[in-house]
C-alpha cells in the first residue's frame, strides 16, 4: 500500500512555543487531512486540504498542502496545554469515487507547562 | 449524542471466541468504515462499505468479516479471535453526496483485549 511518512514520531515543547510537523508521500494525493487524536478518543478533524499550494488556517492552526501534492505541513502557533495528543495526517489519492485514506503514523506532542 | 457511537468501548476476551463490534451513526452518510489502530502503526483499513450490502476489503482484512444492514449500522465481526487482533478499533463515516473526497468522521473507538 501506499506509505505516509510523518515526522517528527515525537516532540516535547515549552508551552508557548510553535509547532511544525509534516508528512511526505512518494505518491501523489488529491486530498489531505490532518486529525488530532486524544487520548480514549477517536480522530478528529482539524483542517481539509483539497488543491495544491492550499494553506488553510483553523484557530492557532495552520496547513498547506503542498506544491508538488506529495506533501503536507501542520503548524501549531502558541502551543498550549491541550494541544497534547497524536497527530495524524491522511491522505487521498486522486480518482474518481477514491475512498481510501492512507494514514502517516502519528506525532505524538507534549506540552510542558 | 456522538454522531458515530461504537460500542462496546471496551471487551476483554478469550483466545477463539467469536466477537461482534457494533457501530451506529446518526449522521445520515452512506459511506461507513472499520479500521485498526496498532502503537506505532497508524490507522489501517479493514473493512469499508458504500451502500447498504455493498462490502469490500480493505488493506487488513484477513481474520475480520463486516456485515451493513442499514444505512446507519456498520458491524466488525472477529469469527476465532487470536492475541495479535489486540488493538483499538475505529468505525468512520463519510458522504459523497456532499462532493468527492469529504472527509472521514471517526467514532471514539473500541478497545479490544484477546488473551
Amino acid at each position: 500500500g501506499q506509505q505516509l511518512n510523518q515526522s517528527p514520531q515525537s516532540m516535547f515543547i515549552q508551552e508557548g512555543e510553535d509547532v511544525s510537523m509534516n508528512c511526505t508521500s512518494s505518491s501523489i494525493f488529491n486530498t489531505w487531512l490532518w486529525y488530532k487524536q486524544d487520548p480514549g478518543e477517536g480522530p478528529v478533524l482539524l483542517i481539509a486540504l483539497y488543491k495544491a499550494g492550499e494553506l488553510t488556517s483553523n484557530g492557532r492552526l495552520t496547513a498547506q498542502f503542498g506544491i508538488t501534492r506529495k506533501d503536507s505541513f501542520l503548524n501549531i502557533s502558541a502551543s498550549i496545554p491541550s494541544d497534547v495528543g497524536i497527530y495524524f495526517c491522511a491522505g487521498q489519492l486522486p480518482g474518481a469515487g477514491s475512498y481510501q485514506l492512507t494514514f502517516g503514523k502519528g506525532t505524538k506532542l507534549s506540552v510542558i507547562p | 449524542d456522538a454522531d458515530v457511537t461504537q460500542t462496546p468501548r471496551n471487551r476483554i476476551t478469550k483466545t477463539g471466541k467469536r466477537i461482534m463490534l457494533e457501530c451506529s451513526q446518526t449522521k445520515g452518510h452512506d459511506r461507513m468504515y472499520w479500521y485498526r489502530q496498532d502503537p506505532g502503526l497508524g490507522l489501517r483499513l479493514i473493512y469499508y462499505s458504500f451502500d447498504v450490502k455493498d462490502i469490500n476489503k480493505g488493506e487488513i482484512s484477513d481474520g475480520y468479516s463486516v456485515s451493513r444492514q442499514a444505512q446507519a449500522k456498520f458491524s466488525l465481526s472477529l469469527e476465532s479471535a487470536i492475541p495479535n487482533q489486540t488493538a483499538l478499533y475505529f468505525c468512520a463515516t463519510s458522504d459523497p453526496a456532499r462532493g468527492p473526497n469529504q472527509p472521514q468522521h471517526f467514532g471514539d473507538g473500541t478497545r479490544l483485549s484477546i488473551l
